[in-house]
C-alpha cells in the first residue's frame, strides 16, 4: 500500500489549503482515511478522517475549517482547510486507518507534504 | 479532550540497552493506545496497536503494556536502527498523539 500527497506547497494567509492523497495497491473500502499534520511546536495533530461510506470525524479544534472528501473511483481522498494562517504551516500526512470499536490506528502514512502559509 | 504526556521527552542510550518509555493519558482509555516510531524526514510507522499487540514484521524486542491511563513501550536490546522518536496515540475520544520521546545515542 502506498499513499502520496499532492497539492500546493505555498498558500496565502486567509486562503484555502487543498491537498489530495492518491492511494495505490489498496481498496478504499473498509478503511478510514485520515489527514494528520506535524509541526515542531505542536507535534502530531490529527485533523480528520473519512470512512468508505462517507461518514466523517473531525478534530474539534479544526472542524469548522475542514472539509474532507473521498473519490473511490480515483482511489483518492482530499483535504480542504480554509481561512489559513501561519499557524497552519506544517507537514501534512495522509494515512490509512483501521478501527474496531474505540481502537483506531493509522498505518501506513504518506511521505508527507510541507505546506507553508505565507504571503 | 484527552491529553497525552510522555516521559522522558528524550533519553540517551547505548546499543544493547533496555529502554522504557512511558505514556500517560489524562483519563482512562482502556487499551485504546498505539505506538509509532518516526525517523528524521520520514513518516511515522506503527509499531504496536491496542497497547500490547505487535505489528507484523516489527522486531520482538519491542513490547507494549498498560491499561487505563498508564502505558509503556519497552525496547529490549536497543539496536542502531532504533534511534528515533517514539509517539503514543489514543483513540478513545478523537485521536490524539503524545509529544514524543526522542531516543538518541549516548
Amino acid at each position: 500500500v502506498q499513499l502520496q500527497e499532492s497539492g500546493p506547497g505555498l498558500v496565502k494567509p486567509s486562503g484555502t489549503l487543498s491537498l489530495t492523497c492518491t492511494v495505490s495497491d489498496s481498496s478504499m473500502y473498509s478503511y478510514y482515511w485520515s489527514w494528520i499534520r506535524q509541526t515542531p511546536g505542536r507535534g502530531l495533530e490529527w485533523i480528520a478522517y473519512i470512512y468508505d461510506t462517507g461518514s466523517t470525524k473531525f478534530n474539534p479544534s479544526l472542524e469548522s475549517r475542514v472539509t474532507i472528501s473521498l473519490d473511490t473511483s480515483k482511489n483518492q481522498f482530499s483535504l480542504k482547510l480554509n481561512s489559513v494562517t501561519a499557524a497552519d504551516t506544517a507537514v501534512y500526512y495522509c494515512a490509512r486507518g483501521v478501527g474496531d470499536g474505540y481502537i483506531h490506528w493509522v498505518d501506513p502514512w504518506g511521505q508527507g507534504s510541507l505546506v507553508t502559509v505565507s504571503s | 479532550d484527552i491529553q497525552m504526556t510522555q516521559s522522558p521527552s528524550s533519553l540517551s542510550a547505548s546499543v544493547g540497552d533496555r529502554v522504557t518509555i512511558t505514556c500517560r493519558a489524562s483519563q482512562s482509555i482502556s487499551t485504546y493506545l498505539n505506538w509509532y516510531q518516526q525517523k528524521p524526514g520520514k513518516a511515522p510507522k506503527l509499531l504496536i496497536f491496542a497497547a500490547s499487540s505487535l505489528v507484523s514484521g516489527v522486531p520482538s524486542r519491542f513490547s507494549g503494556g498498560g491499561f487505563g491511563t498508564d502505558f509503556t513501550l519497552t525496547i529490549s536490546g536497543l539496536q542502531a536502527e532504533d534511534f528515533a522518536t517514539y509517539y503514543c496515540q489514543q483513540s478513545d475520544i478523537s485521536l490524539t498523539f503524545g509529544p514524543g520521546t526522542k531516543v538518541d545515542l549516548k
